[in-house]
C-alpha cells in the first residue's frame, strides 16, 4: 500500500535558522506529492507540490525535491521566521492507479523561537 | 479568490445522535474528499464523490453516509455517534479528477465533539 513517514517533532529552531523536514514515501506506481500546512485552529493549506521525478516546488521560501532515486519529498527553508510555526504534512497521491485520495504522513510540528 | 467552505465550523452532539456535514466546493470543482483528523492525528480518508457519483471510499464507518448534490455540494451524515467520532472533519474539493495530476484544496474543518 501508499504510505508517507516524516520525522518526528517538534522541531524547535531560533529565527533565521534553516529547516528540514525528512519526507519519504512508499507507493504504488508514480505518486504526486505535496507538503500541507496547518496553522493552530486552521484548516490544511497547500504549501508546494511536485508531480514527476526530479520536478522541486516551492512557495514562499520553502523547498522540496521529488526524488524518485530515494522516495523522498524534503522540505528546507533557508531562513525560518516565527510566523512559519505550524504543522507541517507529506502526502501523496496516485492518480493513475484510481487512488486520487491524499496519504498522509503523521506531521511535524516546527514551532521557531524569536 | 473563492475557498471551500464548510458549515457548521463547530458542533457539539451527545452519544448516539445524528450529524449532518455540509461541505461547498471551489466553484467549477467536480471532486469532493472527506477526511477525518482525530486529535494529533494525520487526516485519514473517509469517502470521495465525482459529479455526484462516489468514487472512491477509505476508513468510513458504515455509520456514516455521504453524497454529492446537482450543485456539488455534499454532505456528511453521521449516526448513532461514538464518543471517538470528536474529530476534525475536513472537506476538500479538487478540478477535473481525470486529469493525470489533481490538487486538493481544503475547507477550514468542521470540529465535532460528541459528549
Amino acid at each position: 500500500g501508499n504510505s508517507v513517514t516524516q520525522m518526528e517533532g517538534p522541531v524547535t529552531l531560533s529565527e533565521e535558522a534553516f529547516l528540514t523536514i525528512n519526507c519519504t514515501y512508499t507507493a504504488t506506481g508514480y505518486p504526486s506529492l505535496f507538503w500541507y500546512v496547518q496553522y493552530p485552529g486552521e484548516g490544511l493549506q497547500l504549501l508546494l507540490k511536485a508531480t514527476k521525478a526530479d520536478d522541486k516546488g516551492s512557495n514562499k521560501g520553502f523547498e522540496a525535491t521529488y526524488r524518485k532515486e530515494t522516495t523522498s519529498f524534503h522540505l528546507e527553508k533557508g531562513s525560518v521566521q516565527v510566523s512559519d510555526s505550524a504543522v507541517y504534512f507529506c502526502a501523496l497521491s496516485v492518480p493513475h492507479t484510481g487512488r486520487r485520495a491524499l496519504t498522509f504522513g503523521s506531521g511535524t510540528r516546527l514551532q521557531v523561537q524569536p | 479568490a473563492a475557498g471551500v467552505i464548510q458549515s457548521p465550523r463547530h458542533l457539539i452532539k451527545e452519544k448516539r445522535e445524528t450529524a449532518t456535514l455540509k461541505c461547498y466546493p471551489i466553484p467549477r470543482h467536480d471532486t469532493v474528499y472527506w477526511y477525518q483528523q482525530g486529535p494529533g492525528q494525520d487526516p485519514q480518508f473517509l469517502i470521495s464523490f465525482y459529479e455526484k457519483m462516489q468514487s472512491d471510499k477509505g476508513s468510513i464507518p458504515d455509520r456514516f453516509s455521504a453524497q454529492q448534490f446537482s450543485d456539488y455540494h455534499s454532505e456528511l451524515n453521521m449516526s448513532s455517534l461514538e464518543l471517538g467520532d470528536s474529530a476534525l472533519y475536513f472537506c476538500a474539493s479538487s478540478l477535473g479528477v481525470t486529469r493525470v495530476t489533481e490538487t486538493q484544496y481544503f475547507g477550514p474543518g468542521t470540529r465535532l465533539l460528541v459528549l
